[in-house]
C-alpha cells in the first residue's frame, strides 16, 4: 500500500510569484484535502475535493486553488504569493462513503518559502 | 465559532509518571473529537478518535460536552510517547474540515 506522497519537499519562490504543489493520494481514498502549517501552529484547513470537486473550503482567499485528477491525486496552486505563505503544505487523503470523512491520512508535506 | 484550543505548548513528565494533555473545543453542533501525533521525523497520524472508544499505546480520551473537553492521558509516560500532539475536531457532515489546536509538545524524559 503506497502512502500519500507531496512534491516538492522544498522550495524556495519571491513574492508575487505563482506555485504548484502535488500530491498522491493513498491507494484506495476518493478524498484528498490541503492544509497550511504555519511555524507553531496547528494545520488548517485550505480546501477538500471529492470526485474532482470542490466540496469545502477553509477561510483561504481565491488565490488558493486547487485540483483533483481523476486518478484521485491532486494539485494545490498559489498565485501572487506573499510573504505570509511561506508555511508547510500538507496534503491528506481519505475515503468518502456517506457521512464524515474518514481517518485523514498525511504526506510529509511540501516546505515553501516566500522572500 | 468553531475552534480547538490546547492550552498547554510545552509538557515535559517523567518516565512513569500519568500524563494529560488537555483540549477544549467549541462547537455548534456535534463534532467528532480526534487526537493526532507527530512523532520526530514522522508524518502526523491519527492516534485515537472518540468514537471508537480505544485505548491506543496505552492513551484514551473521554469526550465531556458539558465541559466541552476532550483530553488525552496515559496512566504511566514512556520515553517514545514524546513527540507533538494535535487535539482537532470534525463536524458530523460531509466536507468539514479538520479543524486542530495549536499542539502540545510531550517531553518524557528519564
Amino acid at each position: 500500500e503506497t502512502g500519500v506522497t507531496q512534491s516538492p519537499t522544498h522550495l524556495i519562490k519571491t513574492r508575487g510569484q505563482q506555485v504548484t504543489l502535488r500530491c498522491s493520494s493513498q491507494s484506495g481514498h476518493n478524498t484528498v484535502s490541503w492544509y497550511q502549517q504555519a511555524l507553531g501552529q496547528g494545520p488548517q484547513f485550505i480546501f477538500q475535493y471529492y470526485r474532482e470537486e470542490e466540496n469545502g473550503r477553509g477561510n483561504f482567499p481565491p488565490r488558493f486553488s486547487g485540483l483533483q485528477f481523476p486518478n484521485y491525486s491532486s494539485e494545490l496552486n498559489v498565485n501572487a504569493l506573499e510573504l505570509d505563505d511561506s508555511a508547510l503544505y500538507l496534503c491528506a487523503s481519505s475515503t468518502y462513503r456517506g457521512g464524515n470523512t474518514g481517518e485523514l491520512f498525511f504526506g510529509e508535506g511540501s516546505r515553501l518559502t516566500v522572500l | 465559532a468553531q475552534r480547538v484550543t490546547q492550552p498547554e505548548k510545552l509538557l515535559s513528565v517523567f518516565k512513569g509518571a500519568p500524563v494529560e494533555l488537555k483540549c477544549n473545543y467549541s462547537y455548534s453542533g456535534s463534532p467528532e473529537l480526534f487526537w493526532y501525533v507527530q512523532y520526530s521525523r514522522q508524518r502526523l497520524q491519527l492516534l485515537l478518535r472518540h468514537i471508537s472508544r480505544e485505548s491506543i499505546k496505552g492513551f484514551t480520551a473521554d469526550l465531556n460536552k458539558g465541559e466541552t473537553s476532550f483530553h488525552l492521558k496515559k496512566p504511566f509516560a514512556q520515553e517514545e510517547d514524546s513527540a507533538m500532539y494535535y487535539c482537532a475536531l470534525s463536524g458530523l457532515q460531509a466536507g468539514t474540515a479538520l479543524i486542530f489546536g495549536k499542539g502540545t509538545t510531550l517531553s518524557v524524559s528519564s
